[in-house]
């Protein structure tokens, strides 16, 4: 099993570029969300979804859509990016909900945002 | 949300030695996990608790949640080279939105 595929690892952005990261999950899991991650601040929740057709928002969304049409996907969009947008972003998923009992999250390796 | 403070945020100890982090929260939790991240890579579950009192042992890793189900503490025995990293707790915030800890990271010398 591949697990959380993310696309692309590095990207290098001008301000005001606008780009998609991509997540893929083949283990048929309901719940996805992204994070960024920034140096002393752990990971920040920006979306998730606990469905095909379901979004929310997490902690930081400002700046980032979302969208759930498949079970397996779940992209990141970044409308028009900004230095402070700079950043190691994961998307991970888990089988369930993380209220309803043990669900391990499971990540991706991350892509690598630089926004000039 | 539920928030959660990690300390210390590092540590830096030679190998041999033990090392604890711990993790607190002003409310009560429903349950904690606890991730490591390799530098460089990205988080990996390491165990879950739920019970009040839980006490959990991965080999020289122990786990423990409080009895009031505010703290938690992750404990390792005799550290190796293998165990640097930045360990996180992890809450679940109303049970859809994972809240993370700002971690500590570990560093061993051999």
């Amino acid at each position: 099993n591949a697990g959380v595929t993310q696309t692309p690892k590095f990207q290098v952005l001008k301000t005001g570029q606008s780009m998609t990261l991509q997540c893929a999950q083949d283990m048929n899991h309901e719940y996805m969300s992204w994070y960024r991650q920034d140096p002393g601040m752990g990971l920040r929740l920006i979306h998730y979804s606990v469905g095909a057709g379901i979004t929310d928002q997490g902690e930081v969304p400002n700046g980032y859509n979302v969208s759930r049409s498949t079970t397996e996907d779940f992209p990141l969009r970044l409308l028009s990016a900004a230095p402070s947008q700079t950043s190691v972003y994961f998307c991970a998923s888990s089988y369930s909900t993380p209220g309803t009992g043990n669900q391990p999250q499971h990540f991706g390796d991350g892509t690598r945002l630089s926004i000039l | 949300g539920q928030q959660v403070m990690q300390i210390p945020q590092y540590q830096h100890v030679q190998e041999g030695e033990d090392f604890t982090t711990y993790c607190n929260s002003s409310t009560t939790l429903s349950n904690i996990q606890w991730y490591k991240q390799r530098p460089g890579g990205h988080p990996v579950f390491l165990i879950q608790l739920v019970k009040s009192g839980e006490v959990k042992k991965q080999k020289r890793l122990t786990f423990q949640f409080g009895e009031a189900k505010k703290n938690s503490s992750l404990h390792i025995t005799a550290t190796q080279t293998t165990d640097v990293g930045t360990y996180f707790c992890v809450v679940s915030n109303s049970g859809y939105a994972l809240n993370f800890g700002k971690g500590t990271s570990l560093l061993v010398t051999p």
